[in-house]
């Protein structure tokens, strides 16, 4: 089973408008991260937020938030007053804490276009 | 320089060549990883270093051979790759195994077998 579900291959969003990138998680682990991953054209993987397992609070940073479900294991990016720049692919993650050594699991990503 | 840096950025190789792709970080970092990225997949996680020790090897083929001298640098050696080999090969670090702890990536190694 996919531990990380990005049911989203496509996004198209206009300039100046907020969208939202799901993610849904499957994990037994009492304790784990949740990351997101911006990659744009040219490759590199860039970090944009986490959100702790036992943090009660979503997550902020910039025009990025986390909206964390815990009860539903949904982990969803919400961008604010996209740009142009934000085209690119969105990747969620997950690292379990007690079960999953050093390894981080990626879902499939979802491309997000921003129309002028 | 600063994060991760990784050479060469592209790479065009024939089945019978041996090459060395190389990574460096700048983190102060006491982990490293080899990430495959194909087409339509998800991130596959290839090796991971902690402490110069391979703590990860996730069934890769025997054509690739990593290489961890010390704490800031990683290589994955290249013998007899197959078409199929073709991807992004991207290089991470990450202070530890801590949960809350982001991997830090370079830009990738573009790789085409022909």
């Amino acid at each position: 089973a996919q531990k990380i579900t990005q049911t989203q291959p496509g996004m198209f969003v206009q300039e100046k408008e907020a969208v939202t990138l799901d993610c849904t998680y499957d994990t037994s682990d009492q304790s784990y991260g949740l990351f997101w991953y911006k990659q744009p054209s040219s490759g590199e993987m860039i970090f944009l937020i986490y959100q702790g397992s036992y943090d009660e609070q979503n997550a902020t940073e910039g025009r990025y938030s986390l909206n964390f479900q815990k009860a539903r294991k949904s982990a969803n990016l919400v961008i604010s007053a996209s740009q142009l720049g934000d085209s690119a692919m969105y990747f969620c993650a997950m690292r379990e804490v007690n079960t999953g050594g050093f390894k981080t699991i990626f879902g499939a990503g979802t491309r997000l276009f921003v129309k002028a | 320089e600063t994060g991760v840096t990784q050479t060469p950025r592209h790479l065009v190789m024939g089945m019978t060549n041996k090459k060395s792709l190389k990574c460096e970080q700048h983190l102060g970092h006491n982990a490293m990883y080899w990430y495959k990225q194909s087409a339509k997949k998800p991130l596959e996680l290839m090796f991971v270093y902690s402490l110069e020790e391979r703590v990860e090897n996730n069934s890769v083929p025997s054509r690739f051979s990593p290489e961890c001298p010390n704490s800031s640098h990683l290589f994955l050696h290249l013998h007899t790759l197959q078409p199929e080999d073709s991807a992004l090969y991207l290089c991470a670090s990450s202070q530890g195994r801590q949960g809350n702890q982001p991997q830090h990536f370079g830009d990738g190694t573009r790789l085409s077998i022909l």
